[in-house]
């Protein structure tokens, strides 16, 4: 079974619109943590924002803020006001487990195609 | 730069020949992850190493092995290569800490014909 679903293979969005990307994600661990992360044309893996499965409050780091629904295993990411560079691949991930260092376990991405 | 430092950057060769790519991770990272994208693909986990010793194996093939060495850096071999070999290797690494963020190199592009 897939531990981390993107269904939606690509979305379009207009500048300055605000866009959802979904995830979902399965595990039976208690403590986790969930990542997005972005991958421009250019090929690097740019890390956006982090949400742990204890954390009370939704993970935002500026324009990123991630929509983490504990019951539904839900993490959906949230772009507000989309730039033309927000163009690019978007993965989510996680970590299961409580142990230091454990292998990240990705979807299969979204393109995020932003348009002026 | 991100302070993982993957070499070389690009990568052509032929079938059935042999690669080596090679990650330092960042100071004071213990652990070393590598990752394959295929064209279009998410990335696929195939090893982690934690101070040099093995830690944990995913989708990694036989033809392919690494090893990470007193100081830290690692080393991806693939052998054998075939053309479905053709992707973007990651190489990632987190610190001895339970929730340390992953940081990922910039990656090699390997191409074989």
């Amino acid at each position: 079974a897939q531990k981390i679903t993107q269904t939606q293979p690509g979305m379009f969005v207009q500048e300055k619109e605000a866009v959802t990307l979904d995830c979902t994600y399965d595990t039976s661990d208690p403590s986790y943590g969930l990542f997005w992360y972005k991958q421009p044309s250019s090929g690097e893996m740019i890390f956006l924002i982090y949400q742990g499965s204890y954390d009370q409050q939704n993970a935002t780091e500026g324009r990123y803020s991630l929509n983490f629904q504990k019951a539904r295993k839900s993490a959906n990411l949230v772009i507000s006001a989309s730039q033309l560079g927000d163009s690019a691949m978007y993965f989510c991930a996680m970590r299961e487990g409580g142990q230091a260092g454990t292998a990240l376990i990705f979807g299969k991405g979204t393109t995020l195609s932003v348009s002026s | 730069d991100s302070g993982v430092t993957q070499t070389p950057k690009h990568l052509i060769t032929a079938t059935g020949q042999r690669v080596t790519l090679r990650c330092s991770p960042r100071s004071g990272d213990l652990s070393v992850y590598w990752y394959q994208q295929s064209l279009d693909q998410g990335l696929q986990f195939l090893i982690q190493y934690y101070n040099g010793e093995e830690r944990a194996k995913g989708n990694i093939l036989e033809r392919f092995s690494a090893q990470q060495f007193p100081d830290l850096h690692s080393e991806l071999n693939l052998s054998s290569l075939e053309l479905g070999d053709s992707a973007l290797y990651f190489c990632a690494s987190s610190p001895p800490l339970q929730f340390g963020g992953y940081t990922f190199g910039s990656g090699t592009r390997l191409t074989v014909v």
